[in-house]
Parts: structure tokens; C-alpha cells; sequence
């Protein structure tokens, strides 16, 4: 069974282009959380997904940033006219069912360098 | 939101036992405790959780005070690829956190040989 599956591993954008990461959560699957961990801190929730839905937006920058999981295909958390604040690891995570009984599945993050 | 405090570094022999501390003295009745861990350039990796019973497995033992106020993680047998940011994370209903996992600062292990 395949882990919690995050592309590009490493993505560099200039500023005011747009980035796009997508994760593929794990098979049966259907809640995803995306975090961002700056250089040299600690992981920050951004955004809880369940299925066509988000569920919690709470941690997401309210400008630039959106965040998607359609019926088929990976979440993408996308980012708009990037500054080079965003530079960070971007993690994605899944998990069966809500409520953390079960544990989070990470994937190994896409690092983002704005230049 | 019920807080966790966990000591910034620790160090630990190889193949020695690790003890990981963690106070959550504002826990409620339905949080569970749970545990992370962070190795160079990875994702978080689930390593144990549990509501009041001490829990085993495979990576690590959970023991968790009879008041629920505080919790260690056990590593029985530290190897240099146990060096990580352990996170000890609160989650419930009750904490604000239903809905996500909120990271701390974590204790950072270092394992010599």
C-alpha cells in the first residue's frame, strides 16, 4: 500500500508565478490535512479537506492561497503570485476518518524556493 | 486549547533506553495523547498514541500518569535512526483541535554511538 504521495518533491518559482502541490493521499483515504513548516520551525496546520469540502480553512493565509480535493484525482493547494515568504516545506497528510483515532499519514513534503 | 510542554533536547546513548517527557496539565476527559516524530527532511511519522492505558508497539512504549497530566514515550532501545523532533500532540473534542493536529516545538533527540 502505498504511502501518502506528494509531487514535486522540490519546486522553484519566481515571484509572482503560481505553484501547485499536489498530494495523493493514501488508497481509501478521504480526509487530508496540508501543513507548512518554515525554515528552521515548526509544522503549521493550514487546511482540512474531506472529499469536495473543506472543513477547516483555519491556518490558510486568507489572500493567495486555496486549497481543493475533488471527487477524483489529488488535493492541490495552490498558490498565487508567490513571494518569497512562502519558501517553505509543504505537507500533506491523510488519514480514514476524521477525529484522530486514527494516526495521520505524511507524505515527504514539497519544498518550495521562491526566487 | 490544552497545551503540551516538552523539554527542547535530549540526548541518548545508542542502544540505551530513551525516556521522552510530557506535561499536559490542562488535559481534558476525551483527549487523547499522541506522539510524532520528525526525522531530517521527512514528513511527521505517527509513532503511538493513547487515551489512559499505557500502549506498546512495534516503535516505542506510551505510559501516561494516572491523573493524565503528563506522559512518556519509551524507546526501549535508541538507534542513531531514532534522532528526531518528538512532538507530543493533544487531540480531542474538547482541545479546539477536533479537526487538526497542532504541532509544538517537540523535543529534539540526539542518539550517539
Amino acid at each position: 500500500n502505498a504511502g501518502v504521495m506528494q509531487n514535486p518533491r522540490h519546486l522553484v518559482r519566481r515571484r509572482g508565478q503560481e505553484a501547485r502541490l499536489r498530494c495523493s493521499p493514501m488508497k481509501g483515504h478521504s480526509h487530508v490535512y496540508w501543513y507548512r513548516q518554515l525554515p528552521e520551525e515548526g509544522l503549521k496546520f493550514m487546511v482540512y479537506l474531506q472529499k469536495e469540502n473543506i472543513i477547516d480553512e483555519s491556518g490558510m493565509p486568507k489572500e493567495r492561497f486555496s486549497a481543493e480535493f475533488p471527487k477524483e484525482g489529488p488535493s492541490i493547494l495552490r498558490i498565487q503570485q508567490v513571494v518569497r515568504g512562502d519558501s517553505a516545506a509543504y505537507f500533506c497528510a491523510s488519514s480514514p476518518a476524521g477525529g484522530f483515532v486514527s494516526p495521520l499519514h505524511f507524505g515527504n513534503g514539497t519544498r518550495l524556493t521562491v526566487t | 486549547d490544552a497545551k503540551t510542554t516538552q523539554p527542547n533536547s535530549m540526548e541518548s546513548n545508542e542502544e540505551e533506553p530513551v525516556h521522552l517527557p510530557c506535561n499536559h496539565s490542562t488535559i481534558s476527559g476525551t483527549d487523547y495523547i499522541h506522539w510524532y516524530r520528525q526525522l531530517p527532511s521527512q514528513g511527521p511519522e505517527y509513532v503511538i498514541h493513547g487515551l489512559t492505558s499505557n500502549v506498546n508497539n512495534r516503535m516505542a512504549s506510551l505510559a501516561i500518569a494516572e491523573d493524565r497530566k503528563s506522559s512518556t514515550l519509551i524507546l526501549h532501545r535508541a538507534t542513531l535512526r531514532d534522532a528526531a523532533v518528538y512532538y507530543c500532540i493533544l487531540a480531542g473534542l474538547n482541545t479546539g483541535t477536533a479537526s487538526k493536529l497542532t504541532f509544538g516545538t517537540g523535543t529534539r533527540l540526539q542518539v550517539t554511538l
